[in-house]
């Protein structure tokens, strides 16, 4: 079963930060805090993925708090072409993702 | 990034027929891959991992007889939907795991979609 918890939907303008949240309470110390995101039709995109410290790349950004019960995605600049459903999976490396319901975000023109 | 293919993109057989679903890992060679199924405006479940040279492991509810898994090489994994039924009908995706510890992810296939007649 899923471990995460998200809003199911959000909206964004574009060009601005989109912040999008997990809950994750109940996370080990050693799973890993994955995001991908779905856009309509397609297999998913692998997006970042972290343990404890916050992790940038090229797509986004994730911040993890200190006690890594809760995450947030962070995508600087969204464009339309951001417009899908966004996973946050929490799971031992290595093992069986078990995705939840994820958030829905629109990016509005 | 890791490409995953999926072939055929888009199925439709009669009921009572079998499917095959291939998942291929292009630039990479994968142990382990996985299959989820999605139905409309619901999420991926997981429906087995599949471990390259041995049986593959289903979750719990998934009919190992129905949905046979075979992952014969390091690049390719296929999923056989047997007597297919109208239930059946749904987005297929696959995975390939990729990666050392830090590193590990799954990247996934564009997915296949069944229509069962």
């Amino acid at each position: 079963d899923a471990k995460t918890t998200q809003p199911p939907s959000m909206d964004c303008a574009e060009g601005r930060a989109a912040n999008l949240p997990c809950n994750h309470s109940t996370i080990s110390g050693n799973e890993y805090v994955y995001w991908y995101r779905q856009i309509h039709s397609q297999g998913p995109q692998y997006i970042i993925h972290g343990l404890k410290n916050n992790e940038t790349n090229e797509m986004a950004s994730l911040i993890i708090t200190e006690d890594r019960k809760s995450s947030t995605l962070i995508l600087p600049h969204a464009t339309l072409r951001d417009t899908a459903v966004y996973y946050c999976i929490v799971t031992l490396t290595g093992n069986q993702f078990y995705f939840g319901t994820g958030t829905s975000l629109t990016v509005i023109p | 990034g890791a490409v995953v293919s999926q072939h055929p993109s888009r199925v439709i057989c009669k009921s009572g027929t079998s499917v095959k679903i291939e998942c291929r890992s292009l630039d990479f060679q994968a142990t382990t891959m996985f299959w989820y199924r999605q139905f409309p405006k619901k999420s991926l479940m997981l429906m087995a991992t599949s471990n390259e040279g041995s049986k593959a492991t289903y979750e719990q509810g998934v009919e190992k007889d129905k949905f046979l898994i075979n992952h014969a090489s390091l690049t390719l994994s296929t999923l056989t939907v047997t007597s297919a039924h109208p239930e059946d009908s749904s987005f297929y995706i696959c995975s390939a795991r990729v990666g050392s510890p830090h590193t590990d992810t799954q990247y996934f296939g564009p997915g296949t979609r069944l229509t069962v007649l």
